[in-house]
């Protein structure tokens, strides 16, 4: 168990929905990164926030939008959904912020939530 | 944009046999190097994190090496096991502000 926990766990909807994806990162973690896996794609990364502010942000549609919470709880938002936004979407947390001198922190990762978009 | 690249894509060994595999990543503006284990139906799992040039690292019977001059890392395991069966990865921090990961070696172990 990495203590990241993402619900919910499977979600399917419809085309053109608008869906929310929780993270609660591990205790004492400030940073939150979110990352997407399609079907034979590898991990793209989506969006970072260390301590409630965006740190970095990646190959994020402008449908997806992303916060993190004062209690450190991150959120994903997925907007006007397309069949292709189906896919694996994880969360993971680590204990820095990023940037030079603190990268060697690995990421635990969340068990992911498996969004099906019919 | 950091490119990270991993090769082979997949791998088939028999139980026993020892192997290895390759993460090149750009060696210019380096900041460290992280391997991951992906098994099926799970999470990614840190084995690694990595950032002087000649690293070593060993857990168990898999190990890593790092060369930042020319940008690659290889990952060995030794005397494979069907547990060892999991996808991978190698991620190299971008600019230091996030993980790009590269796309895997998913490996699988034949008993």
């Amino acid at each position: 168990d990495s203590g990241v926990t993402q619900t919910p766990k499977h979600l399917i909807t419809a085309t053109g929905q608008r869906v929310t994806l929780r993270c609660s990162p591990r205790s004492g973690d400030l940073s939150v990164y979110w990352y997407q896996q399609s079907l034979d794609q590898g991990l793209q990364f989506l969006i970072h926030y260390y301590n409630g502010e965006e740190r970095a942000k990646g190959n994020i549609l402008e449908r997806f939008s992303a916060q993190q919470f004062p209690d450190l709880h991150s959120e994903l938002n997925l907007s006007s959904l397309e069949l292709g936004d189906s896919a694996l979407y994880f969360c993971a947390s680590s204990v820095t912020q990023g940037g030079e001198g603190s990268t060697n922190e690995k990421l635990f990762f969340g068990s992911g939530t498996q969004l099906s978009v019919l | 944009i950091l490119n990270v690249e991993q090769s082979p894509q997949s791998l088939h060994v028999q139980e026993g046999d020892s192997t290895n595999f390759t993460c090149s990543f750009p060696s210019s503006n380096f900041y460290a190097l992280h391997w991951y284990r992906w098994e099926t139906a799970k999470s990614p799992e840190a084995l690694f994190v990595m950032t002087l040039n000649g690293d070593e690292k060993k857990k168990g019977r898999i190990s890593a090496t790092l060369n930042t001059k020319e940008g690659y890392s290889y990952l060995y395991i030794k005397g494979s096991q069907p547990e060892d069966s999991a996808t991978y990865l190698c991620a190299s921090p971008n600019y230091g502000q996030n993980f790009v990961f590269g796309p895997g070696t998913r490996l699988s172990v034949l008993p």
